[in-house]
């Protein structure tokens, strides 16, 4: 496509429900990038990956928060358990090679209840 | 944490040039200027990025100075559509961590 892709664009969710978020990536870029954004605050770096495999974690907050990228394209981020506190808005970026200019999508917009 | 220092607010009127300040006097040698910029309710657009030398392109141009302790991002010519949160950051092009590490950035606001 010509831009990132992300499903379901707002998921509203029970606290203590799994949700899964979607990304799809800008074809034939290898890099992808989650990031989570709070109101009022700069996009909060989540996880990276390059191809199939997760190159930097550490951003994920906690073991509730797992994200893969089976095929190297499209991305999947999962959270358990959610609470009150992951609600935000999760952004995806992808870039086609290491210090290239990232393209976001539009972000899910999660609201905990 | 974010290696960059910003204003929090400015203003900027129509068809003036805008232009926003970033100090990052932490800077390494490696580590290039990116600036990225945010309209409400999107996602962070790129606009442009540079290591030492002056970088132009068809959004904006970017001023680094001589000990590249800080920078200035150019919009030529302001339009309404320029309003935005604007962020600075520094990061190593390559060798380094891949993320971008966002502040809160500076809210431009172009006033007609």
């Amino acid at each position: 496509g010509a831009g990132v892709s992300q499903t379901p664009s707002n998921k509203v969710t029970e606290k203590g429900k799994y949700v899964e978020l979607r990304c799809d990536p800008i074809s034939g870029h290898t890099a992808l990038y989650w990031y989570r954004q709070s109101l009022g605050q700069g996009p909060e770096f989540l996880i990276y990956f390059q191809g199939t495999g997760a190159a930097d974690d550490s951003g994920l907050p906690n073991d509730r928060f797992f994200a893969v990228r089976p095929e190297g394209s499209v991305s999947t981020l999962k959270i358990q358990r959610t609470e009150r506190g992951d609600s935000a808005v999760y952004l995806c970026a992808s870039s086609s090679t290491p210090g290239a200019g990232y393209t976001f999508g539009s972000g899910t917009r999660l609201t905990v209840v | 944490d974010a290696k960059t220092t910003q204003p929090p607010s400015m203003d900027c009127a129509e068809g003036r040039a805008a232009n926003l300040p970033c100090n990052h006097s932490t800077i390494s040698g490696n580590e290039y200027v990116y600036w990225y910029r945010q309209i409400h309710s999107q996602g962070p657009q790129y606009i442009i990025h540079g290591l030492k030398n002056n970088e132009t392109n068809e959004m904006a141009s970017l001023i680094i100075t001589e000990d590249r302790k800080s920078s200035t991002l150019i919009l030529p010519h302001a339009t309404l559509r320029d309003t935005a949160v604007y962020y600075c950051i520094v990061r190593p092009a390559q060798g380094g961590s891949e993320k971008l590490v966002f502040g809160k950035g500076t809210k431009l606001t172009v006033n007609p």
